[in-house]
């Protein structure tokens, strides 16, 4: 079993839409959790980061976190064209620790 | 300090010849992260520094790669013989605390 796993997609999403992301981990000690998106050719960028059980939002973009089902997701509000990257879920097992990746789901936002 | 630096851009290297990329992290962090990425999949861990002092090694790293950290501010990666495998972005990260990495541009290797 993978550490993070992602469903590779692509997801198409109608824009104006909300795009729902998954991912499950099989860590159960791990602590901090992490959505980064990522263009094509270029690097990762953070763009949310969740520690409690419950969601945290931040503008469009909402993180939820359910420990005991060991599963984070991403919802994206009112999907613009220019969402569509590769969003990564990572994780790491404490704050000092190296973040572990998922493969990433690419997200595709129809105009 | 803008964020994390990383040179070259590009290399394009023969089979078998050594290759060493450089990372300049943001000046107040004091992690040090290195990662390799494959089209299609996450970045992947090679090693990370704690200022100076490497603190973890993929058990995937093979004897070929190493990395340096002097005196804690910048970084190397050095991949020596290099294989048609290598070919990938080679991904510099630091952090400072608990939050999450801020990553460079990448460096990307292509071994023919």
């Amino acid at each position: 079993q993978k550490e993070v796993e992602q469903n590779s997609g692509p997801l198409s999403v109608p824009e104006g839409a909300i795009a729902s992301l998954n991912c499950t981990y099989s860590d159960r000690g791990s602590q901090s959790f992490f959505w980064y998106r990522q263009y094509s050719g270029k690097s990762p960028e953070l763009i949310m980061f969740i520690y409690s059980n419950g969601d945290k939002e931040d503008g469009r973009f909402t993180a939820q976190l359910n420990k005991a089902s060991q599963y984070v997701s991403l919802l994206i509000r009112d999907s613009q064209p220019s969402d569509s990257a590769t969003y990564l879920c990572a994780v790491n097992k404490n704050r000092d620790d190296k973040i572990i990746f998922g493969k990433g789901t690419r997200l595709h936002i129809l105009p | 300090d803008t964020g994390v630096s990383q040179n070259p851009r590009h290399k394009i290297t023969k089979r078998g010849q050594n290759v060493t990329f450089r990372c300049d992290p943001i000046s107040e962090h004091n992690r040090l992260y290195w990662y390799r990425q494959t089209l299609g999949q996450g970045p992947e861990f090679l090693t990370y520094f704690q200022n100076e002092a490497q603190l973890e090694k993929s058990r995937l790293l093979s004897d070929r790669f190493s990395a340096e950290r002097p005196k804690g501010s910048f970084s190397t990666l050095e991949i020596q013989r290099t294989e048609q495998g290598d070919s990938a972005m080679y991904l510099c990260a630091s952090k400072k605390g608990s939050y999450g990495y801020t990553f460079g541009s990448g460096t990307r290797l292509t071994v023919v």
